[in-house]
Formats: C-alpha cells, structure tokens, sequence
C-alpha cells in the first residue's frame, strides 16, 4: 500500500540549532510532495512543495527540501531553527495514481528551545 | 480570496443531534475535500469531490454524508455521531489537472460529540 513515514516523532533543538526532517514514501510512480506545518491551535499552512524541475525546493521561513528520488525520499532543512518554529511538521504525499489523494505522514513533533 | 472557511469553528453535539459543517471556497478549484485528524495525529483523508462528484469516500461511515451543492460549496452532515468522532474536520481544496498545484487547507471545525 502507498505510504508515508517521517521518522522521528518528537525533536527537540536549542535555538539556532540546524533542523532535517526525514520524509519517505512507497510508490514508485509519479508524486508530488509537501511539507505542511501546524502551530499549535492553528490550521495547516504549506511550508514549501515540489512537482517537478529543481529537486532542492525553498519555501517558506527559511525552510527547504530536497527531493531525492532514489530514495523516494523529501528530507525537510532548516539550518538555523528558532524558538518560534515549535510546531508539528506533516510530510504529504499526492501519489498520482489518478485520484486525487493526499497522504500524510505520522508528522514530526518539534520543540525548540529558547 | 486565496481561502478555504469552514464554519463554524467549533461544535458541540450530542449523539442524536443532526449538524452540518460547511466549507466554502472561490478560488475556481475543483476538487475538495473533507479530512478528519485526531489530536496529535495526522490528517486522514475521509471524502474527496471532484466536479462537484464524490471520487473518493475512504470507507467513511453512513453517519456522516457529504454533500457538494456547486463548485465553491462542501458540507459535511452529521447524524447519530459517536464521542468517538470527535475531532477536528478539515477541508481543503485543489486544482485539478496532470500537475497538482497544492492544496488548500481550511482552519477547520473542531467537533465535540456528547
């Protein structure tokens, strides 16, 4: 079955500390990839997304990503991280199998520590 | 108007009550979607509507139908829910094409069942 994982669930930085994220999916097909962020009590907002060219994708607050194909992999960066970029962090998969279907990853917790 | 509003914000129902949520959205997209996400999970894809026509209802129970009256408008009705269901429900909204553009998230509706 078509699958995201992120592997780690909780992370915790001090400020300024440098941030990767680990992205993974199964589906050997065509995707396009998204990282989605939650504040906390605050809806989805999209971080940054990928479709096709340039695999290195940069979004929004510093953030990037890479798309590695071979690895069926989209690692989330962030060099300098700070005390306001506690959130979850949700990978999301669109897995083009015709339908249109998201598929999120289990999200990655991230504290920051000031 | 680059947003997905969903109201209302929050409800509270109990088991035998009858409610709707609702999504609106003008920005011309043609695919929307209802999503469920527990707390300190990630969203779970329930019904996807494209052209204003159900393509994807992911098993959802009877007990919740939606509903897509013209290309800006999702509802979401609810009978006979259990406390099980609640959370918070999300919409979201995309273009549709060869190339996903991304989607669109809503702030969403927590629900509480009683």
């Amino acid at each position: 079955a078509q699958s995201v994982s992120q592997h780690n669930h909780h992370v915790i930085l001090s400020e300024a500390a440098s941030l990767e994220l680990g992205c993974n999916y199964s589906y050997g097909g065509t995707v396009n990839l998204f990282w989605y962020v939650q504040y906390p009590g605050q809806h989805l907002q999209l971080l940054l997304k990928y479709f096709s060219g340039d695999p290195l994708v940069k979004g929004i607050k510093g953030f990037e990503a890479e798309f590695i194909k071979s690895k069926f992999s989209f690692n989330l960066r962030k060099p300098s991280v700070q005390w306001s970029d506690t959130a979850e962090y949700f990978c999301a998969v669109n897995m083009n199998t015709g339908f249109q279907k998201l598929v999120f990853g289990t999200g990655t917790r991230l504290l920051v520590s000031p | 108007d680059t947003e997905v509003t969903q109201t209302p914000k929050h409800l509270v129902m109990g088991m035998t009550n009858k409610k709707s949520l609702k999504c609106e959205q003008h920005m011309g997209h043609r695919a929307m979607y209802w999503y469920k996400q527990k707390a300190k999970k990630p969203p779970e894809l329930m019904f996807v509507y494209s052209y204003e026509k159900l393509s994807i209802n992911e098993s959802v129970p009877s007990r919740f139908s939606p509903e897509c009256p013209n290309s800006s408008l999702l509802n979401l009705h609810l009978h006979a829910l259990q406390p099980e269901d609640s959370a918070l429900y999300l919409c979201a909204s995309s273009q549709l094409g060869p190339t996903n553009y991304g989607y669109t998230f809503g702030s969403g509706t927590r629900l509480t069942v009683v």
